[in-house]
């Protein structure tokens, strides 16, 4: 069964440090790939989005993300972390013919001052 | 704000009564999605409304059921509440696809049950 792999499930990063989430995905065909954003207490909001294109794509609050074809990967950057990026992270992908997103199990990410 | 729109924003019962969760979703979407959320699941998909049929199931209870509207909002009723059933749940809209795959969903601000 298709499946979206978060291996990273609780990252604690100081201020200013350099963030890398993983993100795979199992499925041999197109895909469309999400990151979303749940910061405490709140909904799921949607950090960045790959279609087609140019694999590097960027987002909101200086977030970055590289689709890898050749790894089925998708993993969320920023250079810079700030306390504010304290949430929690889902990667999901969307297949061909369905219109039904796959997430992940979420990675939780705290930040230090 | 996301366009998506959820009633009520907490809700507490108790052990084996009956409540209706009601979902707007964005002007124009086709889609309803709801998800629910709780600390030892995560994020689970429950079930898929598209234009007023049932599109697509996931870890739904039988104790759960849904329908969409002809002005697309759409309800979740949960039923013989248990302890476990207390969790954040969340309704998402889209459009549906995009050349064939998975479009963009868009997240409410979530339901907050609580079952005592």
């Amino acid at each position: 069964a298709q499946s979206v792999s978060q291996h990273n499930h609780h990252v604690i990063l100081s201020e200013a440090a350099s963030l890398e989430l993983g993100c795979n995905y199992s499925y041999g065909g197109t895909v469309n790939l999400f990151w979303y954003v749940q910061y405490p207490g709140q909904h799921l909001q949607l950090l960045l989005k790959y279609f087609s294109g140019d694999p590097l794509v960027k987002g909101i609050k200086g977030f970055e993300a590289e689709f890898i074809k050749s790894k089925f990967s998708f993993n969320l950057r920023k250079p810079s972390v700030q306390w504010s990026d304290t949430a929690e992270y889902f990667c999901a992908a969307g297949l061909y013919n369905t219109d039904k997103l796959i997430f992940g199990t979420g990675t939780r990410l705290q930040v230090f001052p | 704000d996301s366009g998506v729109t959820q009633t009520p924003k907490h809700l507490i019962t108790a052990t084996g009564q009956r409540v209706t969760l009601r979902c707007s979703p964005r002007s124009g979407d086709l889609s309803v999605y709801w998800y629910q959320q709780s600390l030892d699941q995560g994020l689970q998909f429950l079930i898929q409304y598209y234009n007023g049929e049932e599109r697509a199931k996931g870890n739904i209870l039988e104790r759960f059921s849904a329908q969409q509207f002809p002005d697309l909002h759409s309800e979740l009723n949960l039923s013989s509440l248990e302890l476990g059933d207390s969790a954040l749940y969340f309704c998402a809209s889209s459009a549906g696809t995009i050349l064939g795959m998975a479009d963009t969903q868009y997240f409410g601000p979530g339901t907050r049950l609580t079952v005592l």
